[in-house]
């Protein structure tokens, strides 16, 4: 199985920061690399998929990059709502792996 | 809109099987993999399985084989999973969630999660 790694559990940063998440993967995934924001609620929404594509009515400050085995999430002009925790995932070999998680916290 | 709308929270007695379910609203059911996702508090979230509605193709992580068995009735837009041999390890919240269909293989839409508590 891909193992995915997010070294940072833990983020805390200030309204209007700019914020990079990191994420790991174990072999090359090919740019199929995918980003979740979990609410404290539970609810899920996807972000960004295959590396940096803007999924569907979420806002532009996200942004994500990378490539091989090395990929990042930026959040910039940090917002209140923003607050959460971050997941990447990969979609190119099965079974499908996520990291651990990035818990944004406000400064 | 896309809506996955799963069955409510659930008490169950070790050894048990429990089945959750999961309607779809808002596309074409049949077309779209229905993926099941488990989350451990502290341990993130890990990848059961697929099934796609219009032909029963599913797959399976290694890890749940014999434990989760996933079903779908296009009737009513619904995936079922179904959970064998419960114990406390299975105490968890599980999400089903769909997969886009242009094969970059993301999770576009979430259902809100079920609870599972197994207890004596």
């Amino acid at each position: 199985d891909i193992q995915m790694t997010q070294t940072t559990s833990s983020l805390s940063a200030s309204l209007g920061d700019r914020v990079t998440i990191s994420c790991r993967t174990s072999q090359d995934i090919s740019n199929y690399l995918n980003w979740y924001q979990q609410k404290p609620d539970g609810t899920v929404k996807l972000l960004i998929y295959y590396t940096s594509r803007l999924h569907s009515g979420v806002p532009s400050r996200f942004s994500g990059s990378g490539s091989g085995t090395d990929y990042s999430l930026t959040i910039s002009n940090l917002e209140q709502e923003d607050i959460a925790t971050y997941f990447c995932q990969q979609g190119n070999t099965l079974p499908f792996t996520f990291g651990s998680g990035t818990k944004l916290e406000i400064k | 809109q896309v809506q996955l709308q799963q069955s409510g929270a659930e008490l169950m007695k070790p050894g048990a099987s429990v089945k959750i379910s999961c309607k779809a609203t808002g596309y074409t059911f049949n077309s779209y993999w229905i993926e099941w996702v488990k989350q451990r508090p502290g341990h993130g979230l890990e990848w059961i399985g697929e099934i796609l509605p219009g032909s029963g193709s599913t797959n399976y992580n290694e890890k749940f084989k014999g434990k989760a068995t996933f079903t779908a009735d296009t009737s009513s837009n619904t995936a079922y999973m179904q959970l064998s041999s419960l114990t406390s390890e299975d105490s968890v919240v599980y999400y089903c969630v769909r997969r886009g269909i242009t094969g970059l293989d993301y999770f576009d839409y979430w259902g809100q999660g079920t609870t599972l508590t197994v207890s004596s």
